[in-house]
């Protein structure tokens, strides 16, 4: 079974741009988590996606915001970006809503705000 | 609110043992763990439901403590693998519907 994918791996963006993230769940699972891990911060949670609906989601601010597709692929996007965005993003897959069910990490995107 | 690890880092020789600590002030759903090496994505370890539940890999053992809002993972004969930082991540409503929350992670560094 394929693992958790996210596109692109590598981004470089300037502030005040927008950026959208991708990840591809595994197969069959229907819940989609995005963290952001800096050095300073750990690893924080972003937003949860199930069935295409939102079902929680962090304290950030409303720059970011995500969507997820009936084939359970999510995006991420970032508005205006800053430069402490500066950040690897991960998302995770799991069959069940996260806090009840084991989490598979995608590789990530590291994503520098100039 | 973010769970408490402990210790923040352990050096150890292979062959030896540790305890990283995970604790919460509010009551927990699960708690999960996590390892995660350099440049790489964090790996599955363990999850714990309330209720004694237990998912995870067959050389990893983990103990839950829901009156204390307490985990512990326990690592024993380390090898030199066992490098890395380790997470717990928690859940505290029923179903765990309200996604998880990480410390701020273990460094844990094994020694030849």
């Amino acid at each position: 079974k394929a693992g958790v994918t996210q596109t692109p791996r590598y981004l470089i963006k300037t502030r005040g741009q927008q950026v959208t993230l991708s990840c591809s769940p595994i197969s069959g699972h229907r819940s989609v988590s995005w963290y952001q891990q800096t050095p300073g911060q750990g690893l924080q949670f972003l937003f949860e996606y199930f069935s295409e609906t939102q079902r929680n989601k962090g304290n950030f601010p409303g720059r970011f915001s995500g969507r997820q597709f009936s084939n359970s692929r999510s995006e991420m996007n970032v508005s205006t970006l800053e430069l402490g965005d500066s950040a690897l993003y991960l998302c995770a897959s799991s069959l069940a809503l996260a806090g009840g069910d084991t989490q598979y990490f995608g590789p990530g995107t590291r994503l520098t705000v100039l | 609110q973010q769970p408490v690890q402990s210790p923040q880092a352990v050096i150890l020789r292979e062959g030896e043992d540790a305890v990283i600590n995970c604790s919460s002030s509010k009551a927990l759903y699960s708690v999960h763990w996590y390892r995660q090496k350099h440049g790489e994505a964090p790996v599955f370890l363990m999850i714990l439901l309330k209720g004694g539940e237990q998912k995870g890999h067959e050389k990893i053992s983990a103990s839950f403590n829901e009156k204390k809002q307490q985990s512990s993972l326990y690592l024993t004969a380390s090898q030199l693998s066992y490098s890395g930082t380790y997470f717990c991540g928690t859940a505290y409503s029923g179903g765990g519907a309200d996604g998880l929350t990480f410390g701020k992670g273990t460094h844990l560094i094994i020694q030849p």
